[in-house]
């Protein structure tokens, strides 16, 4: 148990489909990020949110839409994506200005576009 | 160019010493990170050293610093089949005041006996 929970585990989606991507920690941090894993490729920052607040928007697409309701609780909201889309979306979080900076991530939602 | 930059794959023979390069980019990192990634799941910090030591050892686990050369290095000794994993390496980057952990691929390693 990590503290940071991913849901689901995995999803198949149509090009036309509308989904969201949940992730919880309860583990008192203060951000919250997104991260894209694909194949033979870095590890892709795509957002993250400091106490609340999105400081960062990694040139993603417009199809990726996130929301952070509170400190708690990430979401991606998913519309007309793409086959390349399909890879393993990794939540973390981390509590930002304490510590030794580590960032605690969920199990990740295995993403299929079809 | 990549921020973080590693191999992209190791093997060894069980009971070897397996040593997983990295070469980062931004000096201004005060921590600097290695990462595990089993199957299935998501990444799990391993270690971390401080930028200002050269060298810290944990148990099985020995990682190297050359700031001068912005080169990390992670040897695992004795290594086991269970150690069988993608390993990345991680500095820390400042964006919009916050330290945000950034990544190389990772590299897999595979033991075998």
């Amino acid at each position: 148990e990590t503290g940071v929970t991913q849901t689901p585990r995995h999803l198949v989606m149509g090009m036309t489909n509308k989904k969201s991507l949940k992730c919880e920690q309860h583990l008192g941090h203060n951000a919250m990020y997104w991260y894209k894993q694909s194949a033979k490729k870095p590890l892709e920052l795509m957002f993250v949110y400091s106490l609340e607040e999105r400081v960062e928007n990694n040139s993603v697409p417009s199809r990726f839409s996130p929301e952070c309701p509170n400190s708690s609780h990430l979401f991606l909201h998913l519309h007309t994506l793409q086959p390349e889309d399909s890879a393993l979306y990794l939540c973390a979080s981390s509590q930002d200005g304490a510590g030794i900076g580590e960032a605690f991530f969920g199990q990740g939602t295995r993403l299929t576009v079809v | 160019g990549e921020d973080v930059e590693q191999s992209l794959f190791l093997s060894v023979r069980e009971g070897d010493s397996s040593v997983i390069n990295c070469t980062y980019t931004d000096s201004s990192s005060t921590y600097l990170y290695w990462y595990k990634q089993e199957p299935g799941a998501g990444l799990q910090l391993l270690t971390y050293i401080f930028s200002n030591m050269d060298m810290k050892q944990d148990q099985r686990l020995t990682v190297l610093l050359n700031k001068k050369d912005k080169h990390l290095s992670l040897r695992i000794a004795d290594t086991q089949t269970g150690d069988s994993a993608i390993y990345f390496c991680a500095e820390s980057i400042v964006i919009g005041g916050s330290y945000i952990p950034t990544f190389g691929r990772g590299t897999s390693l595979i033991v075998h006996p």
